[in-house]
């Protein structure tokens, strides 16, 4: 049972535009939204998050949306660089659950191209 | 990343051989969290603990794992009598309390390989 769905294994795109990575959840406790990014070898690094209070939070870059009706978030990086070469995972938890109870989704592997 | 250590950062185990992960939260830091990673999936959660205190476990499997948290020292993640199935990624994370909604960091992980 996948709570969190990130439906798009991989994603290209062009260096200066802007990546669009995309998530979607089924659980209706779910209340609190992160994003975060890993590299080869390494932890998940903490990006941004959510409350779903918000529609929207930005950070430098990053700004992530989240449509509650839809049981969908999204991730908007712009302007793309290289060094946001990465796999992106999506994680959700649910209030009463501990802090870092995350569920989280299969991750999407983003390349910006030169 | 930094202050969540995680060791070995590999561990090669043969098949009926006991695999032992250490997490040392990051300092001021009382509650951890352990999460396996399977090839190719995202982070599953397993186990939650505080100190000397199991909180969540509905994530570890029924047997052979095991997991604490000793009022001194590191959380340490335990499978007896590996088995192939078990090779994955094992992450811990650490935060400075249970409820209050923050980040979690994450440390780099120890890579077990059974084989």
């Amino acid at each position: 049972d996948q709570q969190v769905k990130q439906n798009s294994p991989s994603l290209s795109v062009q260096e200066g535009r802007i990546s669009i990575l995309n998530c979607d959840y089924t659980n209706s406790m779910f209340d609190y939204f992160l994003w975060y990014k890993k590299y080869p070898a390494e932890g998940p690094t903490f990006l941004i998050s959510i409350s779903s209070i918000k529609d929207k939070n930005e950070d430098g870059r990053f700004t992530v949306f989240l449509n509650k009706s839809a049981k969908h978030l999204s991730l908007h990086i712009v302007p793309s660089q290289p060094g946001d070469s990465a796999v992106y995972f999506c994680a959700a938890s649910a209030r009463g659950q501990g802090a870092q109870k995350l569920v989280f989704g299969q991750g999407t592997r983003l390349t910006i191209n030169p | 990343n930094a202050g969540v250590m995680q060791n070995p950062r590999h561990l090669v185990r043969r098949r009926g051989q006991e695999a032992r992960l250490r997490c040392s939260p990051m300092k001021g830091h009382s509650h951890v969290y352990w999460y396996r990673q399977l090839p190719e999936e995202g982070l599953k959660f397993m186990v939650y603990l505080q100190k000397e205190n199991i909180i969540d476990e509905s994530g570890m499997p029924k047997e052979r794992f095991s997991a604490e948290f000793p009022k001194e020292g590191p959380s340490i993640l335990r499978i007896q009598q590996v088995v192939r199935g078990d090779s994955a990624a094992y992450f811990c994370a650490s935060s400075p309390e249970g409820m209050r909604r923050t980040e979690a960091f994450f440390g780099q992980g120890t890579r077990l390989t059974v084989v």
